[in-house]
């Protein structure tokens, strides 16, 4: 099973800053089979991107992912109000499609 | 538009089993797999398997193995998830999630949860 590791845990900055958070794999995640979702509370998690880089449709194009093989990247380039929320990483190249444990965005 | 309703929350004691429902519209309903993906208070999102609505293939996570039955019914457009020998620890809010695109190994769509209470 491919254990996935978020970091950091929360991240705490303020409207217009940008945000980097960061999905580390215990292996290599084939082809480049990760996904990012957000998920605010009480809400069902949305999908941003997919394939480590690949927008979903409709996200804004302040979201953006990057990384292959066991490290990945999301990044908010300009942190909206609407953008401070919980991101989790999942990897779908093999079996469990492991999730991450999250990374909360918070105002500072 | 994609839509996936699913049933109201439950209540059961420890040992019972439950059954959630997923009801899908707005497209192709054998088109798509259905994943079944549960979250326990405050904490992070857990995947607990697959259903090929097109043929009924399924793929279930060891740690669910032999205590978790996925089904469909695609004269109502309908997935199911049972859940047998409940614990405390599997209280959670049980979500169902449709493929992105035909065995895309990722979800797009999500229902809006099901609260699942064990509890004696």
């Amino acid at each position: 099973e491919i254990v996935l590791t978020q970091s950091p845990g929360t991240l705490s900055l303020s409207p217009g800053e940008r945000a980097t958070l960061s999905c580390r794999a215990s292996q290599s995640v084939s082809s480049r089979y990760l996904a990012w979702y957000q998920q605010k509370p009480g809400q069902a998690p949305r999908l941003l991107i997919y394939g480590a880089s690949s927008r979903a449709t409709g996200i804004p194009d302040r979201f953006s992912g990057s990384g292959s093989g066991t490290d990945f990247t999301l990044t908010i380039s300009r942190l909206e109000p609407e953008d401070f929320a919980v991101y989790y990483c999942q990897q779908y190249g093999s079996s469990p499609r492991t999730f991450g444990q999250g990374t909360k965005v918070e105002i500072k | 538009q994609v839509q996936l309703v699913q049933s109201g929350a439950e209540v059961k004691k420890p040992g019972a089993s439950v059954k959630v429902s997923c009801k899908a519209s707005g497209y192709t309903f054998t088109s798509y797999g259905i994943s079944w993906v549960r979250q326990a208070p405050g904490q992070g999102l857990e995947w607990m398997g697959r259903i090929s609505a097109y043929n009924g293939n399924t793929n279930y996570a060891q740690k669910f193995q032999g205590r978790v039955s996925m089904t469909t019914d695609t004269s109502t457009s309908t997935a199911y998830m049972e859940l047998r020998s409940l614990r405390s620890d599997d209280t959670a809010v049980y979500y169902c999630a449709r493929d992105h695109y035909d065995s895309s190994g990722y979800v797009a769509y999500w229902g809006q949860g099901t609260l699942v209470t064990v509890s004696s």
